[in-house]
């Protein structure tokens, strides 16, 4: 069976940092392309970035509302993915999500169930 | 910047015919951006329906169906059902590995 489980969210200060997980299990995930996108409350979906595989470099791309900001990396020995968040903004709340993108077919297959990020003071 | 265009909300009735489109702010989509379409309920992480403009992701019922019409991306349900209310998202691939997402449109089937 396929899972996509994020963790690490939580309530931050603005300005401040935190740091998602994404565990993957039920797939080839050093194979894969992983995607994270956002959800604010109320509102539609955002794409925020995405890694390739070591075999495609673990090349990375970003949003611009969160380039310089944000960070993915990897650890396929773990079969994980993070998303590091620094300089956090009340604008970066919202339910964070994982999601493997087939890209042969350009296809997100699997998500996970999101992990929530709270910026307030 | 590239902005994704939804109806923000639609209303069909039972066993009804409804199509959602999918637009650019500036230019056309076409088949080059792949357009995909996403189901999600409240407190549901989004489930993929369409990919690749027209091609239904495993365990997608027939009567959802994915096009281009005129200069958009739609996503046609032929005999829509109580639990095809939702919200439906769309997303178009940009190229370099960038995706944009649309608002999103709340489906109601009454």
């Amino acid at each position: 069976e396929v899972q996509l489980v994020e963790s690490g969210g939580g309530l931050v200060q603005p300005g401040g940092s935190l740091k998602l997980s994404c565990a993957a299990s039920g797939f080839t995930f050093s194979g894969s392309a992983m995607h994270w996108l956002r959800q604010a409350s109320g509102k539609g979906l955002e794409w925020v970035g995405r890694i390739r595989s070591k075999a495609n470099n673990y090349a990375t791309v970003y949003a611009a509302s969160v380039k310089g900001r944000f960070t993915i990396s990897r650890d396929d020995s773990k079969n994980t993915a993070f998303l590091q968040m620094n300089s956090l903004k009340t604008e970066d709340t919202a339910m964070y999500y994982c999601t493997r993108l087939d890209e042969q077919l350009l296809m997100f297959d699997y998500w996970g169930q999101g992990s929530l990020v709270t910026v307030s003071s | 910047q590239t902005v994704v265009t939804q109806e923000p909300s639609f209303s069909v009735s039972p066993g009804g015919t409804v199509t959602l489109t999918c637009g650019l702010s500036s230019g056309s989509v076409s088949t080059s951006y792949y357009a995909s379409w996403y189901q999600q309920t409240p407190g549901q992480a989004p489930r993929t329906l369409i990919y690749s403009t027209k091609t239904r992701s495993s365990g997608v019922p027939d009567r959802f169906s994915g096009s281009i019409l005129g200069n958009k991306a739609a996503l046609t349900i032929t005999g829509a059902q109580a639990d095809d209310e939702s919200d439906y998202y769309c997303g178009l691939y940009m190229g370099s590995g960038i995706w944009v997402f649309g608002g999103g449109t709340k489906l109601t089937v009454l």
